[in-house]
């Protein structure tokens, strides 16, 4: 039972080039989210997905993409990214009904030069 | 909306002495409370969870927290803390009119552990 895994651990982009950031949980649950973290702002939700085929704006989804491709996996895509884009972005899963907290993942740490 | 304060941005305390993190929600009603420990490099790992009931709740690591509701508070303490416990803490809090669905996070405290 890994958790939630997320994929890659590191990147470095240029302004303007695209990537995927991926991210998979094995533990059968609902809700998966999108988070970045950067120096004294804690997390700030991206985008989260409550179920399989539903995906909903965060506090900060500007610059952001996801899917939700099944119940697993959910990724976050920058189309085109930006210096501003520079942090480290978390991935996490929830179970609906029983408990309400949230498992996160290793995170992965991006750069934007 | 609903937000969470964490007043202190970091903390240093000696080995083997107490700790108590502050955490500050505002919302009307009683929301799901959390604190989560991030080790350096790491992901967030939870230490403690409320919900209801007994407002004095025991975490993982020795650690504990206490939710007073006249206080909008959730302070995380712990008696003797180890130098394996520098680390950043965040309080996050669940609101029941989302479903639970969001969690909103603090800014967090860095915790520093001096010998």
């Amino acid at each position: 039972n890994a958790g939630v895994t997320q994929t890659p651990k590191f990147q470095v982009l240029k302004t303007g080039q695209s990537m995927t950031l991926q991210c998979a949980q094995d533990m059968n649950h609902n809700s998966m989210y999108w988070y970045r973290q950067d120096p004294g702002m804690g997390l700030r939700l991206i985008y989260y997905s409550a179920s399989e085929g539903t995906t909903d704006k965060g506090e900060v989804p500007n610059g952001y993409n996801v899917s939700r491709l099944n119940k697993r996996e959910f990724s976050l895509r920058l189309e085109s990214a930006a210096p501003s884009q520079t942090s480290v972005y978390f991935c996490a899963s929830r179970k609906t009904g029983e408990s309400y907290e949230q498992y996160f993942g290793p995170g992965t740490r991006l750069t934007v030069t | 909306a609903q937000s969470v304060t964490q007043p202190d941005i970091h903390i240093t305390v000696s080995e083997g002495a107490s700790l108590e993190l502050r955490c500050n929600y505002s919302y009307g009603a009683t929301p799901y409370l959390f604190w989560y420990v991030q080790s350096p490099g790491q992901g967030l790992q939870l230490l403690l969870k409320y919900f209801s009931g007994d407002t004095l709740v025991q975490g993982i690591k020795g650690f504990e927290a206490e939710f007073k509701r006249s206080q909008s508070s959730f302070n995380l303490r712990k008696p003797s803390v180890h130098w394996s416990d520098a680390a950043e803490y965040f309080c996050a809090v669940g609101a029941p009119d989302t479903g639970f669905q969001k969690l909103v996070f603090g800014t967090g405290t860095r915790l520093l552990v001096s010998p």
